[in-house]
């Protein structure tokens, strides 16, 4: 069974559309990811949930939305997609928070967005 | 803010021999860890090692080891008999243990290790 999964794998759109990308975790986890990694490669954390509750918001610019309807589910609304939104996006969870130096982060195979 | 910075764009080994790759970082906090990811082409985020920063004893898995210089502010990866499957992007990451970014793994720039047979 997959830990971590995320539907779908591969997105290609046009500029302006809506998207949606899915995460869930099989693991009983209580914290779920968001991450962003562009095309150098470099990976930057977006959101974090704990207990379907927001815990980490980094400076993402609001066209983008986390949803957890619940701790096993995170799901990363897109409004308004554009050029520079193409990347591939991460999910990952972990147990606890806060977490523990044993509690690794799991990570999903990754969504990669494409905007046209 | 941490930073975390990888100096290796790309290293190459050949097959059964050593290879480090280096990573430093700057944070004023005094209690955090380190990890190290691998990436390989099929893009999955794969962890390979963590310390501990209240720990002086280096981390060691198998084939691969850090070397911890907590003074320095630096964090190693040494892999030891490289193997064909070692080849892909390693990324170095640094987590506070508490505070304001509690939980928050900031990545360098990744290094591509290409392993020759």
């Amino acid at each position: 069974d997959t830990a971590v999964s995320q539907t779908p794998k591969y997105l290609v759109t046009q500029m302006g559309n809506d998207k949606s990308i899915k995460c869930e975790q099989n693991l009983g986890h209580d914290t779920m990811y968001w991450y962003k990694q562009d095309s150098k490669k470099f990976l930057k954390i977006m959101f974090s949930y704990n207990n379907k509750e927001l815990i980490i918001n980094e400076t993402v610019p609001n066209r983008f939305s986390p949803k957890s309807p619940d701790k096993a589910h995170l799901n990363l609304h897109i409004n308004s997609l554009e050029l520079g939104d193409s990347a591939v996006y991460f999910c990952a969870s972990s147990q606890d928070w806060p977490p523990g130096v044993g509690d690794e982060q799991y990570f999903g195979p990754g969504t990669r967005l494409t905007v046209t | 803010a941490q930073t975390v910075t990888q100096s290796q764009p790309e290293m190459s080994v050949q097959e059964a021999e050593t290879v480090t790759l280096s990573c430093t970082y700057d944070t004023s906090e005094s209690d955090y860890y380190l990890f190290w990811y691998k990436q390989p082409p099929s893009r999955q985020m794969i962890l390979v090692i963590r310390q501990e920063a209240y720990k002086q004893q280096n981390a060691t898995e198998n084939r691969f080891s850090v070397n911890f210089q907590k003074a320095a502010k630096s964090f190693s990866l040494k892999i030891s008999d490289s193997q064909l499957g070692d080849a892909a992007m390693y990324f170095c990451a640094y987590r506070n243990a508490g505070g304001t970014s509690y939980g928050k793994l900031t990545f360098g720039q990744g290094t591509i290790l290409t392993v020759h047979p």
